[in-house]
């Protein structure tokens, strides 16, 4: 079975650009999170996201935004890049949201802006 | 938001035990505690999960007193291989219902020769 894909794999943006970073869960899995991991530092939530609702924010600008579509893909859009966005964005999927079930991890996408 | 902390590095040794404790002093009644492995350069990777007491799987063992106010990963007989850093992760179930999961800044392993 194929695991968790992001896309894309790397991506460099200038400082004031958009950025869309995509997700596909495991098939059957319900539910998709979003990380930032800056280099050195643990994985911080950004989203969660368990049929199609938002169940959960971090502690993130309202320039990050998300969203899950139909067949529980997810996107998540970053505004006007700032320097400090430039980290490694995870997505992981589980059955369903919460603390109690199992989450896997795609490869992520590692974000530069210069 | 709950809060979990590691020590930041270990070192061991080939098929010794690695014991890795977590505190995480507010972890909400309905939460569960997970622990993750993360290579370099790749997403973290599940090792184990747990409420309470003692659960055992095939890679590791995860000890969660009563009080659930910490949690300690058990590694039998590490191997270079487990060379990584180990994340324990809690998550925090607000009071709307939301969702925030909570990773730790993370253990780095040295398993040695």
């Amino acid at each position: 079975d194929a695991g968790v894909t992001q896309s894309p794999t790397h991506l460099i943006k200038t400082r004031g650009q958009h950025v869309t970073l995509r997700c596909s869960p495991i098939s059957g899995h319900k539910s998709v999170s979003w990380y930032q991991q800056v280099l050195g530092q643990g994985p911080q939530f950004i989203f969660q996201y368990y049929e199609k609702e938002e169940r959960g924010r971090g502690n993130f600008p309202d320039r990050f935004s998300a969203r899950q579509f139909p067949n529980y893909s997810s996107e998540l859009n970053v505004n006007a890049l700032l320097l400090g966005d430039s980290a490694l964005y995870l997505c992981a999927s589980s059955l369903r949201g919460g603390s109690s079930y199992e989450q896997y991890f795609g490869p992520g996408t590692r974000l530069t802006v210069t | 938001l709950a809060k979990t902390t590691q020590p930041i590095s270990m070192d061991s040794y080939e098929g010794q035990e690695v014991n890795i404790t977590c505190s995480h002093n507010n972890i909400a009644t309905n939460d569960y505690i997970t622990w993750y492995q993360q290579f370099p350069s790749q997403g973290p990777r599940f090792i184990i999960q747990g409420y309470k007491t003692k659960v055992t799987n095939e890679v590791a063992s995860l000890f969660i007193p009563a009080d659930r106010k910490s949690s300690t990963l058990s590694l039998p007989r590490v191997s270079l291989s487990d060379t990584a850093v180990y994340y324990c992760l809690v998550g925090d179930s607000t009071s709307g219902g939301s969702y925030i999961p909570t990773f730790g800044r993370g253990t780095s392993l040295i398993v040695h020769p």
